[in-house]
């Protein structure tokens, strides 16, 4: 899997919209862009992916550049139980293949 | 719903005994599941793959004998942690790709405590 690089954390108004840039040079063309979030001591939730084009699901929005190397996930109007660790993950597709999970950034939505 | 469920959440053992953890995909079939463990503070580690059917794969540094893991249907892998130690005190917690998603689900993990 090609590595991602998040920054370690960020603040996020309540009801603002969050903007959580991820970095994946190294992808590959067959490699998806996956965003999962875990919130303390529970198992990663998984939010949207895509592959080239920009995605919109009822969680959050996923925003690929052009060449692909880099992306943005955008949840629209942030609320408290938004705060979690998000990990942007790069990977193939398919019931074999695995993720691997990087750092995360540790977003925090305050009041 | 939950699509990937995972028992016990939490269990607390002895040192030198062993411990089961089940995880159970719900409403399809997993020929392949993944079993990642987290310490506290740090990301997601993959231990191993499960496979159906056959041996389960292992990362690298991962001891086959100590975390065994049977996938003997195709809903069900389990992770037992053989004489087990304070240090393999952590979180596990197992994932499944349901077919025709392309989305890899995690269960709720569990929770080991080693006396």
């Amino acid at each position: 899997d090609a590595k991602t690089t998040q920054p370690t954390s960020m603040d996020c108004a309540e009801g603002r919209a969050a903007n959580l840039p991820c970095n994946h040079s190294t992808i590959s063309g067959n490699e998806y862009v996956y965003w999962y979030r875990q919130i303390h001591s529970q198992g990663p939730q998984y939010i949207i992916h895509g592959l080239k084009n920009n995605e919109t699901n009822e969680m959050a929005s996923l925003i690929i550049t052009e060449d692909r190397k880099s992306s943005t996930l955008i949840l629209p109007h942030a609320t408290l139980r938004d705060t979690a660790v998000y990990y942007c993950i790069a990977g193939e597709t398919g019931t074999a293949s695995k993720l691997t999970f990087g750092t995360g950034t540790r977003l925090q939505v305050t009041l | 719903g939950a699509v990937v469920s995972q028992h016990p959440s939490w269990v607390i053992c002895k040192s030198g005994t062993s411990v089961k953890i089940e995880c159970r995909s719900l409403d399809f079939q997993a020929t392949t599941m993944f079993w990642y463990r987290q310490f506290p503070k740090q990301s997601l580690m993959l231990m191993a793959t499960s496979n159906e059917g056959s041996k389960a794969t292992y990362e690298q540094g991962v001891e086959k004998d100590k975390f065994l893991i049977n996938h003997a249907s195709l809903t069900l892998s389990t992770l037992t942690v053989t004489s087990a130690h304070p240090e393999d005190s952590s979180f596990y917690i197992c994932s499944a790709t349901r077919p025709e998603t392309e989305k890899l689900f995690f269960g709720s993990g569990t929770q080991l405590s080693v006396l």
